[in-house]
């Protein structure tokens, strides 16, 4: 079955330290994956995806993920972390054309 | 305004009622999409339409209706809201190419409370 793990509903960051949020995969096939970030009361807005080649995915907003197919993750990093990007950020697989599955979600706190 | 938007952005109805959700896009994007997201649960499909008049189950699809006559609309209607139905609505769109890689584009969302 396709699925996608948010292992952390929450993680916690001081402003200019890196921060990682993690992301498990389980796909058959070659796995298309995607992030998203939902900042209060909007829509959700597409940070980057994976698709083929490059393992490292450079997005928006100074964001990049780091797609490591042995341990099936897709975790979403940042060299220096802003208090304006305390968002909600998704994981995303796409399981057949047009369906993509989404992780439940963590919550990024980047403190000042 | 060019993009993705949805009416209302809020609703509060009974148990019962007929709601309908709107959703319009001015890219002229083939593929339309309708989401519900509940705490712990992310986002899951209801339905998804790849043209007019084309329309498919996602995930979630019970209880749910869809229509689209014209490229650029998608309601989603509620034939007989239930409490389980209360949530937040996203619509989003994307265009045919990629092999279902192309980016998709939310709306800002319909919150929904059923009483």
């Amino acid at each position: 079955a396709q699925s996608v793990a948010q292992p952390e509903d929450q993680v916690n960051v001081a402003e200019g330290n890196p921060l990682t949020v993690k992301c498990t995969y389980s796909v058959s096939g070659n796995p298309y994956l995607f992030w998203y970030v939902q900042y209060p009361n909007r829509g959700l807005q597409f940070l980057l995806k994976y698709i083929t080649g490059d393992n490292l995915v450079k997005g928006s907003y100074g964001f990049e993920a780091e797609f490591n197919k042995s341990q099936t993750s897709f975790h979403l990093k940042k060299p220096s972390a802003l208090v304006s990007d305390s968002a909600l950020y998704f994981c995303a697989v796409r399981y057949n054309f047009n369906k993509f599955y989404f992780g439940s979600g963590t919550k990024l706190n980047v403190k000042p | 305004d060019a993009g993705i938007t949805q009416s209302p952005r809020y609703k509060i109805t009974e148990t019962g009622r007929q709601v309908t959700l709107m959703c319009h896009q001015t890219w002229s994007h083939s593929y339309m999409f309708w989401y519900r997201q509940d705490l712990g649960h992310g986002l899951r499909l209801i339905y998804y339409s790849a043209a007019a008049d084309i329309t498919d189950k996602g995930e979630v699809p019970d209880g749910y209706v869809v229509s689209r006559s014209k490229t650029e609309n998608f309601p989603l209607t509620l034939e007989s809201a239930t409490r389980s139905q209360t949530s937040v609505y996203f619509c989003a769109s994307r265009t045919s190419g990629g092999q279902g890689t192309d980016t998709q584009y939310f709306g800002p969302g319909t919150r929904l409370t059923v009483l």
